[in-house]
């Protein structure tokens, strides 16, 4: 057990809808992380927060957006869901302290399923 | 950041020590060498870290020549549990803070009794 939750485990829905994944970071962790796989594409880089703060962005679709909250919990909104969106979906996090390279605790992700 | 190479596939035997090549010729100075192992539907687990020389924690061991563009992460006496992909990351900023991990396709080891 990484620390980091993720809920939903499971989420189907269909096109065109909007679905919210939320994560809980590890407790004393400031950065959290999204990530997207899927079979074709692998494991990408979406976006990262920091004390809920924009960080880094990777290849975040402008359908998709994200925030950290005061608690540091974070959540990722996809909208106008397409069927190429369904994906595992996991979020990381670190404590990201700014003096070295932080190991990433993932979550166990949310399967997100677009009929 | 680095592009990084590594085999798509590799197979061993239960007992066996296990090395995994990465080559990463565009390293920059401040990047880390980091490797994460991942089982099916389970988010990547981090193994070990190093930026220069050998490191060794529990569970591999990373070796790394002077010039950095390439690594070995070495498993000792694999199990069948070490059934997993294995991505090698070159990134993250000392100083800075760390950044989105860029994970390539990996490497599926394969560990048969």
């Amino acid at each position: 057990d990484s620390g980091v939750t993720q809920t939903p485990k499971h989420l189907i829905t269909a096109t065109g809808q909007r679905v919210t994944l939320r994560c809980s970071p590890r407790s004393g962790d400031l950065s959290v992380y999204w990530y997207q796989q899927s079979l074709d594409q692998g494991l990408q880089f979406l976006i990262q927060y920091y004390n809920g703060e924009e960080r880094a962005k990777g290849n975040i679709l402008e359908r998709f957006s994200a925030q950290q909250f005061p608690d540091l919990h974070s959540e990722l909104n996809l909208s106008s869901l397409e069927l190429g969106d369904s994906a595992l979906y996991f979020c990381a996090s670190s404590i990201t302290t700014g003096s070295s390279y932080n190991e990433q605790f993932f979550g166990p992700g949310t399967r997100l399923t677009v009929l | 950041l680095a592009k990084t190479t590594q085999p798509i596939s590799m197979d061993s035997y239960e007992g066996q020590e296990v090395n995994i090549t990465c080559s990463h010729n565009n390293i920059a100075t401040n990047d880390y060498i980091t490797w994460y192992q991942q089982f099916p539907s389970q988010g990547p687990r981090f193994i070990i870290q190093g930026y220069k020389t050998k490191v060794t924690n529990e569970v591999a061991s990373l070796f790394i020549p002077a010039d950095r563009k390439s690594s070995t992460l070495s498993l000792p006496r694999v199990s069948l549990s070490d059934t997993a992909v294995y991505y090698c990351l070159v990134g993250g900023r000392s100083g800075g803070g760390a950044d989105g991990l860029t994970f390539g396709k990996g490497t599926h080891l394969i560990i048969q009794p």
